[in-house]
């Protein structure tokens, strides 16, 4: 139930297209979803987050879709760009507690 | 933009050595963490530590690893004997309250043991 899954692994999207990646959760008591860039050699860095209260959230090029009652959401890149290529990692937290995290996405964005 | 540091960057030690990784969280934070990420796999919890407490920690979490804000500004943690296993990245972030505030990340240790 801690679980928070993630897909795709892997993502290959052409320079200014659209990249999604989704994730799904089942515990109801997370309270709070971030969305986590991490570069090679570099630590997660928050790059946008979102409560369950709203369903969308829009910072420049990035945007979170939230479906509460599916328990559901995803990360959109828009005009996606090669210095986007990293890997992503959806996570969920109740409260102060532990971040939980997915499994992370792989993005490359081709010239 | 304040940010947390790590040291070192890369450690190698001998299984059975005790080893300890350093951080120095953002200023004002006053949650503290460790995550450790495995090569190619999700960044996996630890620890959490407030008030000079552990307020939660993971089924990694064993009795070989111990937590410590020994001064006002570091934040440590150690592994007593270490085993292959152990080998990983090791991440600290830190939050300012426990209201769905973000946890920012250090860059980490990358701990190879041999």
């Amino acid at each position: 139930q801690q679980q928070v899954k993630q897909s795709p692994q892997s993502l290959i999207v052409q320079k200014g297209g659209i990249s999604i990646i989704n994730c799904a959760y089942e515990n109801t008591a997370f309270d709070y979803f971030p969305w986590y860039q991490q570069f090679p050699g570099k630590g997660p860095a928050l790059l946008i987050a979102i409560r369950p209260d709203v369903s969308e959230k829009k910072e420049g090029r990035f945007t979170i879709s939230f479906n509460k009652s599916a328990k559901q959401f995803s990360l959109h890149i828009m005009d996606s760009q090669p210095g986007d290529s990293a890997t992503y990692f959806c996570a969920a937290i109740q409260g102060a507690q532990k971040l939980v995290f997915g499994q992370g996405t792989r993005l490359t964005i081709n010239p | 933009e304040p940010e947390v540091t790590q040291t070192p960057s890369h450690q190698v030690t001998q299984m059975g050595q005790e080893v300890i990784l350093r951080c120095v969280p953002i200023s004002n934070h006053l949650y503290f963490y460790w995550y450790r990420q495995i090569l190619g796999q999700k960044v996996e919890f630890l620890v959490s530590f407030y008030n000079n407490e552990i307020s939660e920690k993971s089924e990694i979490f064993d009795d070989q690893f111990s937590v410590e804000r020994p001064d006002g500004s570091n934040f440590t943690l150690k592994i007593r004997s270490t085993k292959l296993e152990d080998s990983a990245m090791y991440f600290c972030a830190s939050s300012e309250d426990n209201h769905n505030q973000p946890q920012h990340f250090g860059d980490g240790t990358r701990l190879s043991i041999l």
